[in-house]
């Protein structure tokens, strides 16, 4: 069964905390990427992952970072959370190819109290 | 750049009824268009896609058609129930520097449907 998982479902912090999201993928999909889903927003792209360390800024990166040191786990960090952040996150994966759908996680609910 | 445009935040409708939700692209190459369904407090999951112009494509009672000369891919479906209350998200693969592809998203349309 194909499927991207994350890492926690729900998840409090406090302000200053760091945070760890976790996602993996059992499809060996190249491509994963980190969102976060804002009411009235949409999704909004933090990074993207082409493959083993090779990381790319979506739109919205400033106070992440993320990390791939293997293929199949795709991790988002947060260096001291902050309140603006909180937020749903989503990760997701592809090939790496024109007309490939993504795989999306259930998401993580982050709330920076 | 690419992008897609959805005119519609939120619709609103009686059972029964049908209902169209409305997507528009630019793009400078041969587009590829997505709809996604997302339930409260679920994931986004795909519904349909094409890229082939003019034919249209359907999935659980959705249909929507690629038109490449109004650059157009909108939703719809003849008949709503209460299950089909959801966000719907528009999108378009397009490549990216690397050379690998990813999706712009359209900023979503909340479909209620009530009794």
């Amino acid at each position: 069964d194909m499927k991207v998982t994350q890492m926690p479902r729900y998840l409090i912090k406090r302000m200053g905390e760091n945070v760890l999201l976790e996602c993996g993928q059992d499809m060996s999909h190249e491509t994963m990427y980190w969102y976060r889903q804002d009411p009235g927003l949409g999704l909004q792209l933090i990074y993207i992952s082409y493959d083993v360390d090779s990381n790319s800024e979506g739109d919205i990166p400033k106070g992440y970072r993320v990390s791939r040191k293997k293929r199949e786990h795709f991790s988002l960090i947060l260096d001291s959370a902050k309140t603006n952040q909180t937020s749903v996150y989503f990760c997701a994966s592809s090939l790496s190819r024109g007309g490939s759908d993504y795989t999306f996680g259930s998401g993580t609910r982050l709330l920076v109290i | 750049g690419d992008s897609v445009t959805q005119t519609e935040g939120l619709v609103t409708l009686t059972k029964g009824l049908p209902v169209m939700l409305n997507c528009t692209y630019q793009t400078t190459y041969s587009p590829f268009l997505f709809w996604y369904v997302q339930h409260l407090n679920e994931a986004p999951k795909l519904l349909l896609k094409s890229s082939t112009d003019n034919k249209r494509t359907e999935h659980q009672g959705f249909y929507a058609t690629l038109h490449k000369s109004s650059s157009s891919f909108h939703l719809q479906k003849s008949s709503v129930q209460l299950s089909d209350s959801a966000l719907y998200f528009c999108a378009l693969s397009e490549p990216s520097s690397s050379g690998s592809w990813q999706l712009i998203f359209g900023s979503g349309t909340q479909l209620t449907v009530m009794p």
